[in-house]
């Protein structure tokens, strides 16, 4: 079945790095996504990541993708208080090609605290 | 930049009752989308819907919920007798049309408290 699983809480200091980790389960996903819910805000897309690469850098932020393992990471560079949000994983199982739906599966959110 | 809004931002309503959440989604996308997040729990997909009708539904998706775009800017969400259960922060998304429109952009959210 289609599931995405993430550690709920991690806490940095302000300028290190944060790592944010996710697994799914469903290998014919093709692309991974990460949103970021600012409290009392909607989901505001970071990055995402076709199937077919390792790593995707967007100025502070890596993902990098284990496709073998299902592993998918989130790190952020340089970690700043505004940071502090929960960050969402989530995966599209289903093709967005021809017309079909494009759903996303979401984790459960890691709710990341940043310390000055 | 184009974002797509949601209206109310909170709704208030008796067990039973119905109600319409409210999305306009980013004018030239074609894929709409509604979830929903129980607090403290995962974002759920619920629909999504395309070429004026639904594409896929979840297992939540019962007859009690249904979607229309009713013109050419309004993607609604209608539950007609509300429960108790159905309390949660709903989202609308939308992405464009093509095979390589990849990005899923969602709504501020509507609060639906069902008392």
């Amino acid at each position: 079945g289609e599931d995405v699983e993430q550690s709920l809480f991690l806490s940095v200091r302000e300028g290190d790095s944060s790592v944010i980790n996710c697994t799914y389960t469903d290998s014919s996903s093709t692309y991974l996504y990460w949103y970021k819910q600012e409290p009392g805000a909607g989901l505001q897309l970071l990055t995402y990541i076709f199937s077919n690469m390792d790593m995707k850098q967007d100025q502070r932020l890596t993902v990098l993708l284990n496709k073998k393992d299902k592993h998918l990471s989130l790190r952020i560079a340089d970690t700043q208080t505004g940071d502090s949000a929960i960050y969402f994983c989530a995966e599209s199982p289903t093709s967005l090609f021809y017309n079909q739906g494009g759903k996303l599966i979401f984790g459960q959110g890691t709710e990341l605290s940043v310390k000055p | 930049e184009p974002e797509v809004t949601q209206t109310p931002s909170h709704q208030v309503t008796q067990m039973g009752q119905e109600v319409i959440l409210r999305c306009v989604p980013i004018s030239n996308h074609l894929y709409f989308y509604w979830y929903r997040q129980i607090l403290g729990q995962k974002v759920e997909f619920l629909v999504s819907f395309y070429n004026n009708e639904i594409s896929e539904k979840s297992e939540i998706f019962d007859d009690q919920f249904s979607v229309e775009r009713p013109d050419g800017s309004n993607f609604t969400l209608k539950i007609r007798s509300t429960k108790l259960e159905d309390s949660a922060m709903y989202f609308c998304a939308s992405r464009q049309q093509g095979a390589f429109s990849y990005e899923q952009y969602f709504g501020p959210g509507t609060r639906l408290t069902v008392t």
